[in-house]
């Protein structure tokens, strides 16, 4: 069965430290991969996708994310992280055939020290 | 543009009662979704409609679980007996990529 794996569940920066977030996936097809962030209190946003082409990708926020499909795996990073950056992050998957349906990950909550 | 409206916020039932949920997706978005997240888990589809047609309800417990979109706009979600395990957030999402409601939070006693 396809699924999304996020191996930290919790990790812990102070602030200006960088950041990288692990997500790896099974399936053998082609896929979209998107992350997902959850500030405090506020809805899920989307933070960045990839479909295609450059494999690296930037989002909001200083964010970007790198696929690499050889190991199945779409990381996310920051630089330097802030104290705002402090949320829950979940990676998803979007399978491109058959019902089209969207796998999400068990999420990393991110905690940053000021 | 207005955002994913979900309705209630909050919920708290017994077991065994029965609780609906109300959604209105981004005008115009075709594709709808429930999600269910469970506290310490990432979204788990319930639901997804295209349209007023549904796409994919592998992962909802049809037994007591419906969920429905009339004339492919607002959604509602029932859950009817409900049990202790159904505690959770229930999303509701449009669009592609999906965009997300506020959620409903339900919790049975």
């Amino acid at each position: 069965a396809q699924s999304v794996s996020q191996h930290n569940h919790h990790v812990i920066l102070s602030e200006a430290a960088s950041l990288e977030l692990g997500c790896n996936y099974s399936y053998g097809g082609t896929v979209n991969l998107f992350w997902y962030v959850q500030y405090p209190g506020q809805h899920l946003q989307l933070l960045l996708k990839y479909f295609s082409g450059d494999p690296l990708v930037k989002g909001i926020k200083g964010f970007e994310a790198e696929f690499i499909k050889s190991k199945f795996s779409f990381n996310l990073r920051k630089p330097s992280v802030q104290w705002s950056d402090t949320a829950e992050y979940f990676c998803a998957v979007r399978l491109t055939s058959g019902t089209y349906k969207y796998i999400f990950g068990t999420g990393t909550r991110l905690k940053v020290l000021a | 543009e207005a955002g994913v409206a979900q309705s209630p916020r909050y919920k708290i039932i017994e077991k065994r009662q029965s609780v609906a949920f109300w959604c209105n997706p981004i005008s115009g978005h075709a594709t709808l979704y429930w999600y269910q997240q469970i506290l310490g888990q990432g979204p788990k589809l319930l639901i997804q409609f295209q349209n007023n047609g549904v796409v994919d309800d592998s992962q909802l417990p049809k037994d007591r679980f419906s969920a429905e979109r009339l004339k492919g706009v607002d959604s509602t979600l029932k859950i009817q007996p409900a049990k202790l395990e159904d505690s959770a957030v229930y999303l509701c999402a449009s669009s592609f990529p999906p965009t997300f409601g506020p959620g409903t939070r339900l919790t049975v006693t």
